[in-house]
């Protein structure tokens, strides 16, 4: 298996532009997880889906972030507008059955000027 | 809410040493702990886990101790290899509830 893939790995872009972060979990998984890693908070869930059904978005820092899994292989995290303090990197996880046996992508790394 | 902390952002230590990272909860309720392990450039992969109706549990040269009373585990790594140097994250769930994370220790191993 290729395990999760993210894309792009890395993005670059100005306040004030939409971005959007894709992942793909691991084939069968029905946990999917995005986080957010900065250097202050370090690893912050921002939201997860079980079965394509999203289950606590409490992490969701505004309404400037929404996600979607519109099927089981393909979820997207969008950033819109963006601002520089959304800069940081961003992780796709999944699992199978258990939250705690999570498989992570190897992020996307993005950078709000 | 920083439900899981870890309190130290690096530790150094010598090859062959012992390290030990530390990590303290707040929520009685989590019931199974985790360690990851982070290389730079990629994800945070599983290192080792511990139910919350044990004390320790070891696999080589890592060991995770769990003191349920103080709400705190660590994480022994003997002998430390340079290998070995990367961040580390402690992780808590709550049943089959999400899982949350700490910030995060750096731990480099020198030689």
């Amino acid at each position: 298996d290729a395990g999760v893939i993210q894309s792009p790995r890395h993005e670059v872009t100005e306040m004030g532009q939409e971005v959007t972060l894709r992942c793909k979990p691991i084939s069968g998984h029905d946990y999917l997880f995005w986080y957010r890693q900065t250097m202050m908070r370090g690893l912050e869930l921002l939201i997860y889906f079980n079965n394509n059904v999203p289950i606590d978005d409490s992490g969701m820092p505004e309404d400037r972030f929404s996600a979607k899994m519109p099927n089981a292989s393909f979820s997207t995290l969008k950033i819109q507008p963006s601002e520089p303090r959304d800069s940081a990197v961003y992780f796709c996880a999944s699992s199978n059955g258990l939250v705690y046996e999570q498989y992570f992508g190897p992020g996307t790394r993005l950078t709000v000027t | 809410d920083q439900q899981v902390k870890q309190n130290s952002p690096s530790l150094s230590v010598q090859e062959g040493r012992i390290s030990i990272l530390n990590c303290d909860y707040t929520n009685s309720m989590f019931d199974y702990f985790l360690w990851y392990k982070k290389y730079p450039a990629e994800g945070p992969t599983f290192l080792i886990s511990i139910s919350s109706i044990k004390d320790k549990n070891e696999d080589g040269r890592f060991t995770v101790f769990l003191n349920k009373s103080a709400k705190h585990l660590s994480l022994h790594i003997v002998p430390s290899q340079p290998g070995d140097s990367a961040v580390y994250f402690c992780a808590a769930s709550e049943g089959n509830n999400d899982m949350r994370f700490g910030a995060g220790t750096r731990l480099t191993v020198k030689p």
